[in-house]
């Protein structure tokens, strides 16, 4: 099983430039989410999409913005980089945004210079 | 949505020996995840305990809730160098997104 599968899992950016960062589950979950990790530090909830459809803000949405293309993909895109976005990107899913556990994929690394 | 805190922030242990990290929180809540993650790895879900459980136990890991302090500890038994990661609680309140602390950073020394 694949799992949460995310693509690239290495990029550099200018800044200034714009990026989509995609993710797929293939677990039918109904709820998907982006976070970003930056070092020593744990994971904060950019978006998430609690259903097909819906999309609802994190604790850090400033400068990104998402799509939930269908009920596989939720893509993560980025308009005009910024080096303060540069970080690891993790996409997650579950069956539902309470008493589920998240399924994570193994992040994007994302310079931004 | 609230965030777990998790204590201590590193911990250095030997093989064999347990490994204990605790976690608080402010408010009530519906259930409490840990998760771990290797390095340069995503998050792996281990164990999901509800408001109304005090104990859980999966295999070496054994998860302990305490509403009434707001606190919840994992104990990993019999540690292994394969255990080394960092370790995440996640306090989930009502239909909200998970939020994460910055971890336990767990090192077994073999």
């Amino acid at each position: 099983n694949a799992g949460v599968t995310q693509t690239p899992k290495f990029q550099v950016l200018k800044t200034g430039q714009s990026m989509t960062l995609q993710c797929a589950q293939d677990m039918n979950h109904n709820s998907m989410y982006w976070y970003r990790q930056d070092p020593g530090m744990g994971l904060r909830l950019i978006y998430y999409s609690a259903s097909e459809g819906t999309t609802d803000k994190g604790e850090v949405p400033n400068g990104y913005n998402v799509s939930r293309l269908n009920k596989r993909e939720f893509s993560l895109r980025l308009e005009s980089a910024a080096p303060s976005q540069t970080s690891v990107y993790f996409c997650a899913s579950s069956a539902g945004t309470n008493n589920q556990p998240q399924h994570f994929g193994d992040g994007t690394r994302l310079s931004i210079l | 949505s609230q965030q777990g805190e998790e204590d201590p922030q590193a911990l250095s242990i030997q093989e064999g020996e347990n490994a204990t990290m605790n976690c608080s929180y402010k408010t009530s809540i519906n259930n409490l995840q840990w998760y771990r993650q290797n390095s340069g790895r995503g998050l792996v879900h281990l164990i999901l305990i509800r408001s109304n459980e005090r104990e859980k136990h999966s295999g070496r890991l054994r998860v302990t809730l305490d509403t009434s302090k707001k606190s919840s500890s994992l104990l990993i038994t019999a540690s292994r160098a394969a255990d080394t990661a960092s370790y995440f609680c996640a306090p989930l309140s009502g239909r909200r997104a998970l939020t994460f602390g910055s971890g336990t950073r767990l090192q077994v020394q073999p």
